[in-house]
């Protein structure tokens, strides 16, 4: 079955850390790959995404991520983390790369200690 | 540019009642979508329009649930009537095509029912 997996339900990590929040998906085809961040009590805001080309694609908020094709992953990196990162972070894919039909990943809390 | 709105914010009401929750898209926005978010189930897409027509409202729960769309600017999700495990955060969210099939979402109405 088609599924977005991210394995880390919660992460915690010191202020000035770096982070990598791992997602895989089990498509077939390269779909189009997103990162979401939610904080508490907010919605849901577009960190960054990847549709073809460079694998490395950057975001807002120093976030990076990489695409994978061999590993079918989509890693969410930041190299020094601060505390207003504290939130929950969901993957997305939209498997038929143009469907809007996006397939969420159930989520990484990311707890950050001062 | 305005973001998605969406009201009321936080609802609660008794079961039975009938609820309403609205979303105003981001204007020139083509799609318009309704998710919920539950801790048991994450976020689940519940029904989308295209052009203010519904395309799929496969995810919608049940017959208690209906959507409406009578123009580009506003839509609607009605529960009726409501139980306690309707209880949830409903999102509406917007996109736009060759904006790189992204997915705008607003804050969120946080439904109780009790």
């Amino acid at each position: 079955a088609q599924s977005v997996t991210q394995p880390d339900i919660h992460i915690t990590v010191s202020e000035g850390a770096s982070l990598e929040l791992r997602c895989n998906y089990s498509y077939g085809a390269t779909p189009y790959l997103f990162w979401y961040v939610q904080s508490p009590g907010q919605g849901l805001q577009l960190l960054l995404k990847y549709f073809s080309g460079d694998t490395l694609v950057q975001g807002i908020k120093g976030f990076e991520a990489e695409f994978k094709r061999s590993q079918s992953s989509f890693n969410l990196r930041k190299p020094s983390v601060h505390w207003s990162d504290a939130a929950e972070y969901f993957c997305a894919v939209d498997p038929t790369s143009g469907t809007y039909k996006y397939i969420f990943g159930t989520g990484t809390r990311l707890k950050v200690l001062a | 540019d305005a973001g998605v709105i969406q009201s009321p914010r936080h609802e609660v009401t008794e079961m039975g009642q009938e609820v309403t929750l609205r979303c105003k898209p981001i204007s020139g926005h083509d799609y318009l979508f309704w998710y919920r978010q539950t801790m048991m189930r994450g976020l689940e897409l519940l029904i989308y329009f295209n052009n203010n027509v519904p395309i799929d409202d496969s995810g919608m729960p049940e017959d208690r649930f209906s959507a409406k769309m009578p123009n580009a600017s506003f839509s609607t999700l009605k529960i009726q009537p409501s139980e306690p495990r309707d209880s949830a955060v409903y999102f509406c969210a917007s996109g736009q095509p060759y904006s790189g099939n992204t997915i705008y979402f607003g804050e969120g109405s946080w439904l109780t029912v009790v």
